[in-house]
């Protein structure tokens, strides 16, 4: 069975110290992967989904970047971490068109 | 593009009571729909999907939701709520392509005993 890592699950960073969230997915290959973030009482907001390695697209302009490394792995990252970065980002995979999305637990990041 | 709507930010209701959360979409196509369940600190788990055919779905924990295009909704239904079920649900959005989903802001339901 197919199966989501992600980690950490909590982060506390300073203003201005670098991001890097890693989330694995294990049991499927070529999985659509995807990184969301939640506000409290704002919902989900698609950040960054890739359909296969080095593939990237960017939902909306922000300080934060993705890569995929490997066809399983999805990293989100951010040079110099604001404020505004807190939140608590969660990493879903689906395996085709119109398949549902899989989630991992969540990183609740606090920005301080 | 594809908007989601869920009106009601709270919902509580007593154990045992029947269970209804609104969500409206916006889309210019045959929507795919979806109703997540969130449990506070956790990811999201899937609750039961619409693709096509029959309007009226089935889920797990005795979750149901009825696609209605004329009303542009997918509301979610349960018969007999149970303290477990206090959580946030959310409502969710496909695009034909590239799996997409656009998410509605969410509703607290709350079961008092």
């Amino acid at each position: 069975s197919q199966t989501i890592h992600q980690w950490p699950a909590t982060l506390v960073q300073p203003v201005g110290s670098p991001l890097s969230l890693e989330c694995t997915v294990e049991g499927t290959s070529n999985p659509n992967l995807y990184w969301y973030r939640q506000a409290a009482g704002r919902g989900l907001q698609l950040l960054f989904y890739s359909v296969g390695i080095g593939q990237i697209s960017s939902e909306v302009p922000q300080n934060l970047s993705a890569s995929r490394p490997q066809d399983r792995q999805f990293i989100l990252s951010s040079k110099k971490l604001l404020l505004s970065d807190s939140g608590f980002y969660l990493c879903a995979w689906a395996g085709s068109y119109n398949s549902p999305l899989h989630f991992g637990n969540g990183t609740r990041l606090t920005v301080t | 593009a594809q908007s989601v709507t869920q009106p009601d930010i709270h919902i509580t209701v007593s154990e045992g009571a029947s269970l209804e959360l609104r969500c409206n979409y916006s889309y210019g196509a045959t929507p795919y729909l979806f109703w997540y369940v969130q449990s506070p600190g956790q990811g999201l788990q899937l609750l039961l999907k619409y693709f096509s055919g029959d309007t009226l779905v089935q889920g797990i924990k005795g979750f149901e939701a009825e696609f209605k295009r004329s009303q542009s909704s997918f509301n979610l239904r349960k018969p007999s709520v149970h303290w477990s079920d206090a959580a946030e649900y959310f409502c969710a959005v496909g695009e034909v392509e590239g799996n997409k989903l656009v998410f509605g802001a969410g509703t607290i339901l709350r079961v008092k005993s």
